[in-house]
């Protein structure tokens, strides 16, 4: 099935350190999401974007919907060790269809 | 307010054999929908179930079935199972008119197929 691509793929950083990845689909999307997923739990909705070019923020987390509406981001500021997990964009093609197309997932790592 | 709730945690099968997994909604959700995390990949959308009727699915053969109960509940059953089967299955539930910003996800079932 199909799968969005997120980039990168892991990443290594420090407490303290901001971070940036990204979602790109080859396919139209009208909502944007992105999730969390900790080990042995469902995923979990940080933040939801519904127009082309939006921003919105969710306390340290900003996100964007992309003008192409084929692509996202999602930035963390100042991270903590609880900000380690994987995770992932999902995107919805319409409004009152709930099927949800996720990405290939992002793990962050916080270096002591 | 009771969480989405999955049993049983793991499970393990057997290839060829026929296994059930089930759902317990969020109070108050009428929508669940179901889908397959192989490891170390996204989560895929198996299908949706809406007021006890298949609402949407996504692309998996005809062997992975379900259910919805008259309480919301869910049933995932998969017939003839194969290696490629073993997964994480999450359900999630939701309130249609609300749209898939209110998912809230189970912690999932385990299945290791041998």
């Amino acid at each position: 099935g199909q799968q969005l691509n997120q980039s990168p793929q892991s990443m290594f950083i420090q407490e303290g350190e901001d971070v940036s990845m990204n979602c790109t689909s080859s396919s139209i999307f009208n909502t944007w999401l992105w999730y969390k997923q900790d080990p042995g739990e469902g995923p979990v909705l940080l933040i939801a974007l519904y127009k082309a070019g939006e921003l919105t923020s969710n306390g340290r987390l900003t996100a964007q919907f992309g003008i192409t509406r084929k692509d996202s981001f999602l930035n963390i500021s100042a991270s903590i060790p609880s900000d380690v997990g994987i995770y992932f964009c999902a995107g919805r093609t319409y409004f009152g269809n709930e099927k949800l197309t996720f990405g290939t997932g992002t793990r962050l790592t916080i270096i002591p | 307010e009771t969480g989405v709730t999955q049993s049983p945690t793991h499970l393990i099968k057997t290839r060829g054999q026929q296994v059930t997994l089930r759902c317990s909604s969020q109070s108050g959700h009428n929508t669940v929908s179901w889908y397959q995390q192989a490891l170390g990949q996204g989560p895929q959308f198996i299908f949706q179930y809406y007021r006890e009727e298949e609402n949407g699915r996504g692309n998996f053969p005809p062997r992975f079935s379900g259910l919805q109960f008259p309480n919301y509940s869910s049933e995932l059953n998969v017939n003839a199972l194969e290696l490629d089967d073993s997964a994480l299955y999450l359900c999630a539930s939701s309130t249609a008119l609300e749209g898939a910003e209110t998912q809230y996800f189970g912690p999932g079932t385990r299945l290791l197929v041998l």
